[in-house]
């Protein structure tokens, strides 16, 4: 049973455009929320996180909404750039698991020039 | 600069081997996690780890066992490989809840 699930495998984007990129959950306990970046033949790299009591959290280009109600969260790149090409994976917590994160199955951003 | 590495990038292995995968941190992390990266299944837990000889297992632990005899190292060990275990293989390690993780670079094990 996939608990967190990003449902498009890939993206394409011009150079200077926004990039948007989804994720849904089921798992009402989650209460933390991440985005990490992978390049290939490299460990992801952390990118942003989000906490359940807020809605919004930005650093820099990347952008993170939360609601909550439709158990859906995104990724806003702006302006997307080519070196942002890579996979991304959301990710969730619930509290009292031992720190453990449950991935989604990740989006491949292409940026074009 | 935070660092978890794992001891090899790439590893070639026979169906029946006994395999061994190595993962070090330096950052005094409590927890300690193990994942496999597959095309269209993306990461899944296989085991953690939340102190030292501690373990749990993840959602997919099936032909894996673990060791974690120091806080810093943590044993990810293939009782007998077979080719469905081809894949890569990421270790990371956590600070606590609401923090992310740091992986290591990733091990891709090949089974033949």
């Amino acid at each position: 049973d996939q608990q967190v699930k990003q449902n498009s495998p890939s993206l394409s984007v011009q150079e200077g455009r926004i990039s948007i990129l989804n994720c849904d959950y089921t798992n009402s306990m989650f209460d933390y929320f991440l985005w990490y970046k992978k390049y290939p033949a490299e460990g992801p790299t952390f990118l942003i996180s989000i906490s359940s009591i807020k809605d919004k959290n930005e650093d820099g280009r990347f952008t993170v909404f939360l609601n909550k109600s439709a158990k859906h969260l995104s990724l806003h790149i702006v302006p997307s750039q080519p070196g942002d090409s890579a996979v991304y994976f959301c990710a969730a917590s619930e509290a009292g698991t031992a720190s453990k994160l449950t991935f989604g199955t990740g989006t491949r951003l292409q940026v074009t020039l | 600069d935070v660092k978890v590495t794992q001891s090899s990038r790439y590893l070639v292995k026979r169906t029946g081997e006994k395999v061994f995968l190595e993962c070090v941190q330096d950052m005094d992390h409590e927890n300690m996690f193990w994942y496999r990266q597959d095309p269209g299944l993306g990461l899944r837990l296989i085991y953690f780890s939340y102190d030292v000889k501690m373990k749990e297992k993840g959602d997919i632990p099936e032909g894996y066992s673990v060791s974690r005899e120091k806080k810093e190292r943590f044993s990810l060990i293939l009782e007998s490989a077979s080719t469905n275990q081809t894949s890569m293989y990421l270790c990371a390690s956590r600070v606590g809840q609401g923090y992310g993780y740091t992986f290591g670079s990733g091990t891709r094990l090949t089974v033949v």
